[in-house]
């Protein structure tokens, strides 16, 4: 079964700092790889979608990268704003399990002013 | 364009009563998933549609809990005799024809359910 791990749990930072947030899976036979952003109490929006091919993708100040073979992504965020404030969730979809997304827990990111 | 919605955003029920939980795709969207979220954690997949029948259901906890997409469209995720450990947000997200392996799952707001 594939599980799936976000380390840190939480992370404070003051504004402006660059960061990095980290996601493992144990299975690395994924179709994609998705960073979804969720503010308190709201549904999810994605980020970035990585395809198995792909190392990395960018948007603005977001990077997410993908190693498949180490079972690992990370997501940074470079110069970090108030406003960047939510909970960062990965999700893999795997090849043999049809379209479901299996997520980690979570990343919750507070920057401060 | 409209995004996916789900009604109600709240609903408060007694352990032991039925709810149903709507969810409107985005128009054109084939597939259609339903994800459990309890608090502090990430979602949990309940179930996939794609057009009007159930793809996979695996994710459904027990047999209290059931899905319909009868038009392919808007779907109801119905729970019988609630549970307190039913209490979670429940999202709906759908995605477009294409490609499997390029298909962005689109979510709603959720629905809060609190079971009393």
């Amino acid at each position: 079964k594939q599980e799936v791990t976000q380390i840190p749990a939480a992370l404070s930072v003051p504004e402006g700092e660059n960061l990095v947030l980290n996601c493992s899976f144990t299975d690395s036979a994924i179709y994609n790889l998705q960073w979804f952003r969720q503010d308190p109490g709201k549904g999810l929006t994605s980020l970035l979608l990585i395809q198995s091919s792909q190392r990395e993708q960018t948007s603005g100040r977001l990077n997410a990268s993908l190693d498949k073979s180490s079972g690992r992504s990370t997501l940074y965020i470079a110069a970090s704003q108030p406003g960047d404030s939510a909970t960062y969730l990965c999700a893999v979809r795997l090849y043999n399990a049809g379209n479901m997304l299996t997520f980690g827990g979570g990343t919750r990111l507070m920057v401060k002013p | 364009g409209a995004g996916v919605s789900q009604t109600p955003s709240n609903k408060v029920t007694e352990k032991g009563k039925y709810v149903e939980l709507r969810c409107d795709p985005i128009s054109g969207h084939t597939a259609l998933y339903w994800y459990r979220q309890s608090l502090g954690q990430g979602p949990e997949f309940l179930i996939y549609f794609q057009g009007t029948g159930a793809a996979d259901d695996s994710g459904l906890p027990n047999d209290r809990f059931f899905a319909v997409r009868p038009e392919g469209s808007v779907s109801t995720l119905k729970i019988q005799r609630t549970e307190r450990g039913d209490s979670a947000m429940y999202l709906c997200a759908s995605s477009p024809p294409g490609l499997a392996g390029a298909e962005t799952q689109y979510f709603g707001p959720g629905t809060r359910l609190l079971v009393l």
